[in-house]
This record gives C-alpha cells, structure tokens and sequence, in this order.
C-alpha cells in the first residue's frame, strides 16, 4: 500500500530536548516536504526536498534541521524545541514536480507534538 | 508573495443541502489550483484539482472550477452527507521556474459538519 508513514503519532516533551520525528515513503517519490498546521493559520511549509541531498527552506525554518541521506526518508529534527514549535506535523510527498505540472501530494497522518 | 484566502468556517449544514465554500487566490504566473480534505484524524488528501484556466476539477460529487478572471477556486457539491464532515483546504502550486522551489501554499481551512 502506497504511503506517508511518520513516526512518532504522538509526543509531549519539555523545552531543549532534542527531538527526531522521522517521516518515510515507499512510493519512490523524490520531492519530500514537512508542514505544520496551528489553528487559524493553516499548513505552512517548514522545510523541503527535491531529492537525495536536495534541501531548502520554507516558510517557517526557524528552530528545525532535516536531512535527506535517503530517498524514502526525510526527518525533521528539533535541536531545541521551544513551545511555540507545539503543533501539528505532515510529512508529504510526491513525484518530481519540477518543468511541468504539480501532481498529487501524498500526506502522512500526523505527528501531534506538545512541548512542555 | 501567493496566497489563498478561502471562507472562515465552520459551515454547518443538514444533510443533502448545497454546499458553496468560497476560494479567492494571489498568484504571480499561473498557479495550479487544488482542493485538499481532512477527515477528523488523518492527514490531507487530494479532493480535486485544476491546473489551467477554465479547467474543472471534480470527485466525489464536489466540483470547482478554475476563474483566472475572478482569481477564484469555489468548491461546490449539490447534496452534501454526513460523511463529508471534514476540514477543506484550498491551495495554489507555487514552482518558480527551473523547478527549484516548489510548495502548496494552503488556505486556513473551513470546517463542514453536515447533519443528519
């Protein structure tokens, strides 16, 4: 079954303990991408990626690293985190979308984190 | 920069009424335009999409289509259930050229509870 697995669901936490939540594909895709959704603002793009190795920065950088060493996965990480970074996660992806029309993103189910 | 502003919610109906829910965007180019829905619990997924002017998504009984005139996305469906209670997102695609910077930029989300 083709999908978005991220890992954990669900974690509460306290300021500056560093965190991975991982994210993993299996459907081949080279364009990875996380997003967090807060109530009233909607999904905003933390980071993403093109392909193995291939990473930049969205909107909201600040206080999150990722790596893509692998083409299926693609973890964010939180050095530090602060409350502010309390929120909802997706990791997605999709085929390259580069040179033609956008296609489908694939979203994972969610990481609920809660920094204490 | 794009955005999407689409209806604040929630929209509250009974079962098999009209739903309408409101989709404006800011676009530089010509963005591809998307419809995304959220069950309670899950992560996003693909409802619709239009990737030109005058295109019109549909699925599922919901349609929209793509105004370049009026810079809208409006997500119609003529008799709503009670499984369609979810939190609808509109989004526009946002690829620079060269394909090096690719995102949804998403609107806040309406949530739809649809009444027996």
């Amino acid at each position: 079954e083709a999908q978005v697995t991220q890992n954990p669901r669900y974690l509460i936490t306290v300021t500056g303990k560093k965190l991975t939540v991982t994210c993993s594909q299996n459907m081949n895709h080279e364009y990875m991408s996380w997003y967090r959704q807060d109530p009233g603002l909607g999904l905003r793009q933390i980071y993403y990626s093109m392909n193995v190795e291939v990473t930049d920065k969205g909107d909201v950088p600040e206080g999150y690293k990722v790596s893509r060493k692998e083409k299926r996965n693609f973890p964010l990480i939180l050095e530090s985190p602060s409350p502010n970074q309390t929120s909802l996660y997706f990791c997605a992806s999709s085929f390259n979308l580069a040179g033609g029309p956008p296609g489908e993103l694939f979203f994972g189910e969610g990481s609920r984190l809660t920094v204490l | 920069g794009n955005s999407v502003t689409q209806m604040e919610g929630p929209v509250t109906l009974s079962e098999e009424a009209f739903l309408t829910i409101n989709c404006t965007y800011t676009a530089t180019g010509y963005p591809s335009l998307f419809w995304y829905v959220q069950y309670p619990g899950e992560g996003l997924q693909l409802l619709l999409k239009a990737t030109k002017a005058d295109d019109k998504g549909s699925n599922k009984g919901f349609e929209a289509t793509y105004r370049k005139e009026t810079t809208s996305f409006h997500l119609e469906k003529g008799s709503v259930q009670v499984s369609d209670s979810a939190v609808y997102f509109c989004a526009l695609s946002d690829l620079k050229s060269g394909g090096s910077n690719y995102k949804l930029t998403f609107g806040k989300g309406t949530l739809l509870t649809v009444n027996p």
